[in-house]
């Protein structure tokens, strides 16, 4: 059974600062999203990750995957207020289209 | 946007009564899915669908029943709600001509069961 991990599940930062989330996953997938979510609002479709050290770079935010080591990383370098969201990976789950999400991770950033 | 529309946005209903919920699409493509969201838990898959009176179930599927008649439409229904199903429901749809297996969510709908 895929299983996907994420950590920290809550992340205060301050403006300014760089971190990064780790998304682990635990059977092989070549195949992983990032989604961000507001609060109260839907899913956005952030990167998709579609190859071993596959890197996708939008803002302030990287995203990059090895599947070797079945772990993605979501890097926030200089932190602003407007990246505070909920963030989430998901691995591809198979052949039926199917995607396993993390359990999200809370990021609040504080100025 | 990917054309999707949940209706309706916000329930509340009583213990024991059915409920349906609808994802529309604009767009008719093939595979759709409802997940639901609970604190702590992510997104969980409760059913899917690969096209229309095709569908499956997800992690989550016990208490819940899908139906697809017609492409645009994938509706969840709730036999008999119970209050472990209070939660904010999810439809998704992997659009026929884009990235691999990438999803795209409608706006959420937030039930409550009392």
């Amino acid at each position: 059974e895929l299983k996907v991990e994420q950590n920290p599940l809550f992340l205060s930062m301050q403006e300014g600062k760089n971190y990064t989330i780790y998304c682990n996953y635990s059977t092989t997938s070549d195949r992983l999203y990032w989604y961000r979510q507001d609060p109260g609002k839907s899913l956005e479709s952030l990167f998709v990750l579609l190859s071993n050290g596959a890197v996708k770079q939008e803002g302030r935010l990287m995203a990059s995957l090895d599947t070797k080591a079945r772990l993605s990383t979501l890097h926030i370098t200089a932190a602003v207020h407007d990246l505070s969201a909920t963030y989430f990976c998901a691995v591809d789950g198979g052949a039926t289209n199917k995607l396993i999400f993390g359990t999200g991770t809370l990021l609040a950033v504080q100025p | 946007d990917a054309g999707i529309t949940q209706s309706p946005r916000h329930k509340v209903t009583e213990t024991g009564t059915p409920v349906t919920l609808r994802c529309h699409q604009t767009e008719n493509h093939r595979y759709m899915y409802w997940y639901r969201q609970d604190p702590g838990h992510g997104l969980r898959l409760i059913h899917y669908s690969y096209g229309v009176k095709d569908t499956d179930k997800g992690e989550v599927s016990d208490g819940y029943s899908v139906s697809r008649s017609k492409t645009e439409d994938f509706l969840l229904t709730l036999e008999s709600a119970t209050s472990s199903q209070t939660s904010v429901y999810f439809c998704a749809i992997t659009p026929d001509r884009g990235l691999p297996h990438e999803q795209y969510f409608g706006p959420g709908t937030r039930l409550t069961v009392t």
